[in-house]
């Protein structure tokens, strides 16, 4: 059980540049979400899916997409990437139980757009 | 209103004495508050988490109080220890879990 892993673990792009990061679960977990974190600023969601197929916008979606075509990998891509993307990107997934929901996270992906 | 406000932005604490992290929320739509530790290089891991139907939690030696009525809540690490040493944060979510907040992190350094 490895829990949440994420690919690649460091990347240097230059201004322009597309790349998509990928995250996998192997809990079976409904949710999945996709986090930026900026020194001082937390973690700001990027996007989130509830679910296979699904995807919806977070607090900072611009610049931003993403996929969900099987349960366990959600995609995050750049299309053209600027510096102001530079961030460590954190994929988070949790159970839909109808209840309260814990976010596991996965180790993060560092992120340098030159 | 989906902000989540933490304070201190960073804590020194002697080993063996107590933590104290507090974070505010304004949208009473809120109905759940966990709390993640987060070690250099790694991802946030939940430490511990309350609803609004109860004024504190205990697990160990980390409490959470939760003011309903002032929409504050707070993290307490008695005995703090130098592997306590980390950055927290608070967040808040509703809609079950669709869309987390979080606080801006507090860093904790415990002294030997």
């Amino acid at each position: 059980n490895a829990g949440v892993t994420q690919t690649p673990k460091f990347r240097v792009l230059k201004t322009g540049q597309s790349m998509t990061l990928l995250c996998a679960q192997d809990m079976n977990h409904e949710y999945m979400y996709w986090y930026r974190q900026d020194p001082g600023m937390g973690l700001r969601l990027i996007h989130y899916s509830v679910g296979e197929g699904t995807t919806a916008k977070g607090e900072v979606p611009d610049g931003y997409n993403v996929s969900r075509l099987k349960k366990q990998n959600f995609l995050l891509g750049l299309e053209s990437a600027a510096p102001s993307q530079t961030s460590v990107y954190f994929c988070a997934s949790s159970y839909l139980t109808g209840l309260r929901e814990t976010q596991y996270f996965g180790p993060g992906t560092r992120l340098l757009v030159l | 209103q989906q902000q989540v406000k933490q304070s201190p932005q960073s804590l020194i604490v002697q080993k063996g004495g107590i933590s104290i992290i507090n974070c505010a929320y304004e949208n009473t739509a809120f109905d759940y508050f966990p709390w993640y530790q987060q070690f250099p290089g790694k991802g946030p891991a939940l430490l511990i988490a309350i609803r609004p139907d109860v004024s504190e939690k205990k697990e160990g030696r980390f409490t959470i109080s939760f003011n309903k009525s002032a929409k504050q809540f707070s993290l307490h690490i008695m005995d703090s220890q130098p592997g306590d040493s980390a950055t927290y944060f608070c967040a808040a979510t509703d809609n079950y879990g669709q869309n987390f907040v979080f606080g801006p992190g507090t860093r904790l350094s415990v002294l030997p």
